[in-house]
């Protein structure tokens, strides 16, 4: 069960934008630990996609954008492709638990 | 460019040990931290524990306390997540992660490609 909360599926056209919320509380997000976004293609490991709440890794697109406010973060996707069909995870620490390195539900993203 | 290189899929019976491992290169290996990440078929991703490549020292997910070890071997810039008394829960892909542990905070900025342990029921 995990302490960070993500809608299971999100879906749009191509070009579109879509947005993926992670929910946490005041032992993690709150309490000021950054959230970083991972996207797990098919078949492959997941990657670093948004690092420290909204910064990308080089050669991540500019389409792919994270902000958090307050116990939440979000992930928006802008201009929609058919590659990024994907799982994605956000992720951060938990000073409450006894294993503190915390992943989301994770969400899939369908391009229609 | 970084690459973490990790073993080949495994087959193993309820009760044995298996033993993964994560080859790093292109950067300094004692600079860095490694984390293990475990996902479950079709299911998300769990945190297992890290180790620090420079210190040797480790930290576990109270559900893998005493089950898990994780090792390094500096001169092979390699290090090792070896798990025991496997049961069928334990068939999944196992991911070793860098992590460059100025803070807690800090990202798993490069990813193992996976390894498929498989404990038949």
């Amino acid at each position: 069960q995990s302490v960070l909360t993500q809608p299971p599926s999100v879906s749009g056209a191509p070009g579109q934008r879509v947005t993926i919320s992670c929910s946490g509380s005041s032992s993690n997000i709150g309490a000021g630990y950054d959230i970083h976004w991972y996207q797990q293609l098919p078949g492959t490991a997941p990657k670093l996609l948004i690092y420290g709440n909204s910064n990308r890794p080089s050669g991540v697109p500019d389409r792919f954008s994270g902000s958090k406010s307050g116990t939440s973060a979000s992930l928006a996707i802008t201009g929609l492709q058919a590659e990024d069909e994907a799982d994605y995870y956000c992720q951060s620490y938990d000073n409450s638990l006894s294993a503190p390195w915390v992943f989301g539900t994770g969400t899939k993203v369908t391009v229609l | 460019q970084v690459q973490l290189v990790q073993s080949g899929a495994e087959v193993k019976k309820p009760g044995a040990s298996v033993k993964v491992s994560c080859k790093a290169s292109g950067y300094t290996f004692i600079n860095y931290a490694f984390h293990w990440v475990r996902q479950a078929p079709g299911q998300g991703l769990e945190w297992m524990g890290w180790i620090s490549a420079d210190s040797g020292n480790t930290e576990f997910s109270q559900k893998f306390q005493g089950r898990a070890t994780i090792t390094r071997d500096t001169s092979a810039s390699t290090v090792y997540m070896e798990l025991s008394s496997l049961t069928s829960e334990d068939t999944a892909v196992y991911y070793c992660a860098r992590w460059e542990y100025s803070s807690s905070s800090d990202p798993f900025d490069h990813w193992g490609q996976g390894t498929l342990v498989t404990v038949p029921s």
